[in-house]
């Protein structure tokens, strides 16, 4: 499969615990983005990365959120000390240079319980 | 700032009529425009896009989209609609001059097609 990865697909956590998700990109893609859902909204965007540097962050990263690409292929976000509020689906998507549509990947469905 | 407006949070059509999803945008500059379905616990699959050139874009699925600038709108469009046509769609936007910036989504636009 080519396209992007998502790991989980699903996770249930409890209130206060840390999560991380990782993310594959299509392989020849040098940016990365990380979006969140929750039900009835659009994706919203949280952060980007071209290669390892991280370019663009949302005001909706808190300082709970952090997310890497240390090596400019897979990229990882964590979540400390979840709330109910985080319960969402955290979307993956990746372009190449010049390219301007993104695609995405399956997404990780947390559930902060 | 650049914001994607879909008016209708659903859209019924009966199966083999024309569909037509709605989306207006807002950006300081030219715009590129998407549009992406989502299926039950998917992630978004891109189907079209308006970068530069003819109004009428076509994409997968038999689907279609028309740029107005004049109106600012970005309407998707089908002919005739399937059953398996049924999902949520989302209107994109990124304006053209602000770099390789994050696509901008609309609320989403949810389609039911009815046999």
């Amino acid at each position: 499969d080519t396209g992007v990865s998502q790991d989980p697909r699903h996770k249930i956590t409890k209130r206060g615990q840390n999560v991380t998700f990782r993310c594959d990109p299509i392989s020849e893609h040098n940016r990365l983005y990380w979006y969140r859902q929750t039900l009835g909204q659009g994706p919203e965007f949280l952060t980007y990365f071209q290669n390892e540097a991280q370019l663009e962050k949302s005001r909706l990263l808190s300082d709970r959120f952090s997310a890497e690409r240390p090596k400019g292929s897979f990229s990882t976000l964590e979540i400390q000390r979840t709330e109910q509020g985080d319960s969402a689906m955290y979307l993956c998507a990746s372009s190449s240079s010049g390219a301007t549509e993104a695609f995405f990947g399956q997404g990780t469905r947390l559930t902060v319980v | 700032a650049q914001s994607v407006a879909q008016p209708e949070d659903q859209v019924n059509v009966a199966e083999g009529n024309p569909l037509t999803v709605k989306c207006t945008y807002s950006v300081s500059g030219n715009p590129y425009l998407f549009w992406y379905v989502q299926y039950p616990n998917r992630g978004l699959q891109f189907l079209l896009k308006y970068i530069t050139g003819d109004n009428l874009v076509k994409g997968s699925y038999g689907f279609e989209a028309e740029f107005n600038k004049s109106q600012t709108s970005f309407h998707l469009k089908k002919p005739s609609a399937l059953v398996s046509d049924s999902a949520l769609y989302f209107c994109a936007v990124r304006d053209r001059n602000s770099g390789n910036t994050p696509l901008v989504f609309g609320k989403g636009t949810r389609l039911s097609v009815i046999a």
